[in-house]
């Protein structure tokens, strides 16, 4: 298996409402990273958990709320989002966190993403 | 911490003909340089990248180059074929850093 696996592909929420964003990946990757995307936009890191703890949180609103129960999965809750946090949000991985050295170990693999509206 | 500047914003090629995406960086630390492919509607994927003890690295149709003394990298994609278009994207990475910034993208369009 050699993909990232992102559910649920699209997802409309009110302002008031809690769901949650899953990924899951088998490849045995150690570093596990949650990505925002705005069209037209470069993806902007949001969090990095490596070896299951979170290493970066990229001062986000605690609205985004993420959690690594294990090494292939990581979620980010979501809670009393903003319109303007509709956005596509990605989850990335990589054999290790990308400060680690190791030659071809750095390579972020991305999922095919979660198209978040917000009303 | 890291600034990439990517230049042009969007790139229109004939078919055949060669493009060139440039991008610099601040960062005299960085060590590690990806570019990503982004079609409409789909994830970024990584095509190429490149140390920075390495000056230039190739795949097929594909080719960087990085200057470490002006801090700036380059894409090379020779022979353009309608599939190449798509966003690319370059990025850079500090020593030791976990965080990969991302330049603002290239719209890279193939006119058949």
């Amino acid at each position: 298996d050699t993909e990232v696996t992102q559910t649920p592909k699209h997802l409309v929420m009110g302002m008031t409402n809690k769901k949650s964003l899953k990924c899951e990946q088998h490849m045995g990757h150690r570093a596990m990273y949650w990505y925002k995307q705005k069209a037209k936009k470069p993806p902007e890191l949001m969090f990095v958990y490596s070896y299951e703890k979170l290493s970066i949180n990229e001062s986000v609103p605690s609205r985004f709320s993420p959690e690594c129960p294990n090494s292939s999965l990581l979620n980010l809750h979501l809670h009393a989002l903003q319109p303007e946090d509709s956005a596509l949000y990605l989850c990335a991985s990589s054999q290790i966190g990308l400060a680690g050295a190791r030659s071809g170990a750095n390579v972020l693999t991305f999922g095919a993403g979660s198209r978040l509206t917000v009303l | 911490g890291e600034n990439v500047e990517q230049h042009p914003s969007t790139l229109s090629v004939q078919e055949g003909d060669s493009a060139v995406i440039k991008c610099t960086y601040s960062d005299s630390a960085s060590n590690y340089f990806p570019w990503y492919k982004q079609e409409l509607g789909k994830r970024p994927q990584l095509i190429i990248d490149i140390r920075s003890n390495v000056g230039e690295k190739k795949d097929q149709r594909i080719a960087v180059t990085l200057n470490k003394t002006a801090k700036h990298f380059s894409l090379h994609i020779t022979e353009t074929q309608p599939e190449d278009s798509a966003v690319y994207f370059c990025a850079g990475k500090g020593f030791g850093n976990e965080k990969l910034t991302f330049g603002t993208g290239t719209r890279l369009t193939i006119i058949p």
